[in-house]
Order: structure tokens, then sequence, then C-alpha cells
């Protein structure tokens, strides 16, 4: 089973709401991902969680404000968001694999998304 | 800086017209090149992982292919259910982790 779920599909808000957006995995992947997709562009990271620490900020905005409460969940946080940051939000995980000597990297698993519009 | 050019960018076949999608690379250190497939207003669905040259993996209708500088996705006798974005990845080190590189993808239309 290579599931990533994400909730919700959908979400509406207005730039003075607060609202999260919901990633779960069981498939025992140590590392957990958000990326910001736009209409006909690539994912583009937005942050890194290893080891239920995040890793990597790719210098987001702080009105996006990531939380891994544990290896299988991971949130995002939205406040005060700008009709440009409307996008679809992709969760993803992989297995955890750290350092020089390992000659593979890992398959990056996505989930089906969360479209946001903000108003 | 690790780049990923996909071609072409966009890509209309008649059905059963086969046809191959290219994904160059420039990478310092490859850790494995990946291709997804992506329908409209969904998440990217993971199809194959290649990691040294010379390597080949096949799903249906769909061949992935690796050379140390490019990899070709062959895709023979398509249907319009193969119609999606194609996107090519290639892993690399970042902050201890191993973070994609996608390329733009390559939309696919396949007609009856």
């Amino acid at each position: 089973d290579t599931e990533v779920t994400q909730t919700p599909k959908h979400l509406v808000m207005g730039m003075t709401n607060k609202k999260s957006l919901k990633c779960e995995q069981h498939m025992g992947h140590r590392a957990m991902y958000w990326y910001k997709q736009k209409a006909k562009k690539p994912p583009e990271l937005m942050f890194v969680y290893s080891y239920e620490k995040l890793s990597i900020n790719e210098s987001v905005p702080s009105r996006f404000s990531p939380e891994c409460p544990n290896s299988s969940l991971l949130n995002l946080h939205l406040h005060a968001l700008q009709p440009e940051d409307s996008a679809l939000y992709l969760c993803a995980s992989s297995q955890l694999r750290r350092g020089s000597g390992e000659k593979t990297g890992n398959t990056i698993y996505f989930g089906e998304g969360s479209w946001l519009t903000v108003v | 800086e690790d780049q990923v050019t996909q071609s072409p960018e966009a890509l209309r076949l008649q059905e059963g017209e086969s046809s191959s999608l290219n994904c160059s690379y420039t990478v310092s250190g490859l850790r494995g090149l990946f291709w997804y497939r992506q329908d409209p207003g969904k998440g990217p669905e993971f199809l194959f992982t290649l990691y040294s040259a010379g390597e080949e993996k096949e799903k249906e209708r769909l061949k992935a292919t690796l050379t140390k500088k490019e990899s070709f996705l062959h895709i023979t006798a398509p249907k319009p259910e193969d119609s999606a974005t194609y996107l090519c990845a290639v892993q690399a080190v970042m902050g201890g982790s191993y973070i994609p590189t996608f390329g733009r993808g390559t939309s696919l239309i396949v007609h009856p």
C-alpha cells in the first residue's frame, strides 16, 4: 500500500481565516514533505520533515506553518493567506536514507492534494 | 546546480501511435531518476525509478530507459486513458535528505 491521504480535498478560505491541511501515511516513512503546485508548473518544495523534525524550509512565508505531530501525520496551518497562495498543496512521504554513502535515493509518494482557493 | 529538461512540452498522438518523451538532466551524483504521471487536479502518481545507465523498467504500455545524460519514456500503442502530464525528477542531496528536482513535464493527449 503506497497511500498518502490528504484532507480536505478542497478548501476555500478568506484572507483573515485560519485553516489547516492534514496529511496521513501508514507506510512507516520517516520523511514527509509539503509541496505547492500552480497550474501547468511542476511541484515546488516547501518543507521537509525528517524523523518528525523540520529539516528543510524553502524560505516559505510565515503565514504557512507546518507541524508534524507524529511519524504518520503532517499538518500545514494556514493564516492570513493571499489570493496568490491559491494552488494545489501536495503532501508526500518517503523512506529516509541519509549520508553520502548511500548510492540510491528514495521514491517519494504523493497524496491526491488539497485544492486551496483564497478569496 | 541540478537541472532537468523535459521535451516536448506538449504532445498530441492518435490512439495507437507510439512515441517517446525525453528527460535530459545534469546532476552531481545521480541518486535516482523518477517518472510520475499526473492527471489534472490530482497528485503525481509514481511510475518508475531508474538508478543506473542502461537500466530499463516497463509497466503496461510504458517503458522507461536511462542513459548517463537522459531518460526516455516510451509509450507503445497509447490509448486515450494515457492522456496526462508526465513528470521526470532527479534526486539530489539537500540538508542530508534526498530531494527531487522536477522537470516542467510533458502534457500528453491521446486522441481516439
